[in-house]
C-alpha cells in the first residue's frame, strides 16, 4: 500500500519551454503533497507544500511563478516548470501524505533542459 | 531551528561487515526521526522511524537505529551488510505538526566484495 507514482520519469525539454510533472497517490487519498528538488549527490530540498484545493506554500527562495504547483484532487498534484532553463535541470521528487509524520515518496523525475 | 547532520559523506564497508551510519539532530522538543534509503535514480524508501517509546527501533531489510537523547543522535546500524545495501542513506527529522521533514545531506554507502 501507499504507492506514489510520478510521470514522466525522465524528460528533456528545450530552454524556454514549459514542462509538467505529475504526482499521483495510487491507493490512498493524500491531503498533503510535497515537492522536492535534488541536485546531484546532494540532499532533498523542499520546494513547496500543497494541500488539496488550496494554494501551495513555497519555501523561501523558490520562485512561485516559475514552479507552478496545482493540487487539484486528493490523488493528483502537478509541478509545472515554466520557461525552463538549463539551471532548472534537476531531479524532482514528490511525496504524498494523509497523516502527520507519514510521507510516501514517488520515484522521481529527471528533468534535463537543453 | 531544526537541522540534521550526517558527518560522513561516504562510507565503504566490506560485504558481511557491520555498518553504522551517524546522524545528529538539532530540535527543541521530542523529535520525530527517520532513516530513508535512496537507490540511484530512485525515490526514497522509509527504513525506520522513531516517534516515542523504545529507543531501539527495528526497520526493514535488517536495519535498526538507536535514539540517544543525551547525544542528540539517531545512528543507523546493520550487523551484516549485503552488496544490495549500496545506496544513499538520509536521516531526517519531522517538524512540529508533522507535515514538514528536514533531511540531512546523506551518506553514500559503498559495499566492496
Amino acid at each position: 500500500g501507499a504507492v506514489v507514482s510520478q510521470h514522466p520519469s525522465w524528460v528533456i525539454c528545450k530552454s524556454g519551454t514549459s514542462v509538467k510533472i505529475e504526482c499521483r497517490s495510487l491507493d490512498f487519498q493524500a491531503t498533503t503533497m510535497f515537492w522536492y528538488r535534488q541536485f546531484p549527490k546532494q540532499s532533498l530540498m523542499l520546494m513547496a507544500t500543497s494541500n488539496e484545493g488550496s494554494k501551495a506554500t513555497y519555501e523561501q527562495g523558490v520562485e512561485k511563478d516559475k514552479f507552478l504547483i496545482n493540487h487539484a484532487s486528493l490523488t493528483l498534484s502537478t509541478l509545472t516548470v515554466t520557461s525552463a532553463h538549463p539551471e532548472d535541470s534537476s531531479f524532482y521528487i514528490c511525496s504524498a501524505s494523509y497523516k502527520a509524520y507519514e510521507q510516501y515518496f514517488g520515484p522521481g523525475t529527471r528533468l534535463t533542459v537543453t | 531551528a531544526q537541522s540534521v547532520t550526517q558527518p560522513d559523506i561516504h562510507i565503504t564497508v566490506s560485504e558481511g561487515a557491520s555498518l553504522e551510519l551517524r546522524c545528529n539532530y538539532s530540535y527543541g522538543a521530542t523529535p520525530y526521526l527517520f532513516w530513508y534509503v535512496q537507490s540511484p535514480g530512485q525515490g526514497l524508501q522509509l527504513l525506520l522511524k522513531y516517534f516515542s517509546g523504545d529507543t531501539l527501533v527495528q526497520g526493514i531489510k535488517g536495519f535498526e537505529a538507536e535514539f540517544k537523547r543525551s547525544q542528540s543522535s539517531f545512528n543507523l546500524r546493520k550487523p551484516s551488510v549485503h552488496w544490495s545495501d549500496a545506496a544513499e542513506y538520509f536521516c531526517a527529522v519531522g517538524n512540529t505538526g508533522g507535515f514538514k521533514t528536514i533531511f540531512g545531506a546523506g551518506t553514500r554507502l559503498f559495499v566492496k566484495a
